[in-house]
């Protein structure tokens, strides 16, 4: 079945660095969404994209959707401690009249103050 | 203010009960879902419904009964059936056929002893 990879699996970074992390899969997918998870509490949407070579932001955040429809990355530039948290990919794609969503891993965010 | 209610937050129970997650959403949406959350895996669906007295299973239904007679209300039976309970559960409601406007509760985590 469809399945996500997403690297890295956790990073620990200096207050104001940089973060880059991405997610491949080996099948197609209709949207990409990206999501983010603080402890105990639910995934918020962070930014959608719905075509391929879509570069979207929001605010710190910078997505884009793949040439091949088959990766997406996530930036976060100028990172403070309240990123900290899990982020998440999720592709979408139609099955039948359900719109199914498969969710990666996950990446694990520490930021250091 | 608008949005989806998990109850409770944690919840103990002996192995061979089975025991009922809620969640209630007034966002309106006609879609409803249940994932599962472990630790250093992405969510996996349980169930879906998008529409009252209507659901279907997802990956990892065995074990798990839903029912859907509200539309604010879809409430998650974890049975005796299912083999390892214990994990972080997510109610998620979204417009229909419309996956990538997902809004999430805030879990309920699952204890079995």
């Amino acid at each position: 079945g469809q399945q996500l990879n997403q690297s890295p699996q956790s990073m620990f970074i200096q207050e104001g660095e940089d973060v880059s992390m991405n997610c491949t899969s080996s099948s197609i997918f209709n949207t990409w969404l990206w999501y983010k998870q603080e402890p105990g509490e639910g995934p918020v949407l962070l930014i959608a994209l719905y075509k391929a070579g879509e570069l979207t932001s929001n605010g710190r955040l910078t997505a884009q959707f793949g040439i091949t429809r088959k990766d997406s990355f996530l930036n976060i530039s100028a990172s403070i401690p309240s990123d900290v948290g899990i982020y998440f990919c999720a592709g979408q794609l139609k099955e039948t009249s359900y719109d199914k969503v498969i969710f990666g891993p996950g990446t694990s965010l520490s930021v250091i103050p | 203010d608008g949005g989806i209610t998990q109850s409770p937050k944690y919840l103990f129970r002996k192995e061979g009960q089975n025991v009922t997650l809620s969640c209630e959403q007034n966002l309106n949406h006609d879609a409803m879902y249940w994932y599962r959350q472990d630790p250093g895996q992405g969510l996996r669906l349980i169930y879906y419904s998008q529409i009252v007295n209507d659901f279907q299973k997802g990956d990892i239904a065995e074990g798990y009964s839903v029912s859907r007679e509200k539309k604010e209300s879809f409430p998650l039976t974890v049975t005796s059936a299912q083999k390892n309970p214990t994990a972080f559960y997510l109610c998620a409601s979204s417009i229909l056929a419309r996956g990538d406007t997902q809004y999430f509760g805030p879990g309920t985590r699952l204890t079995v002893l």
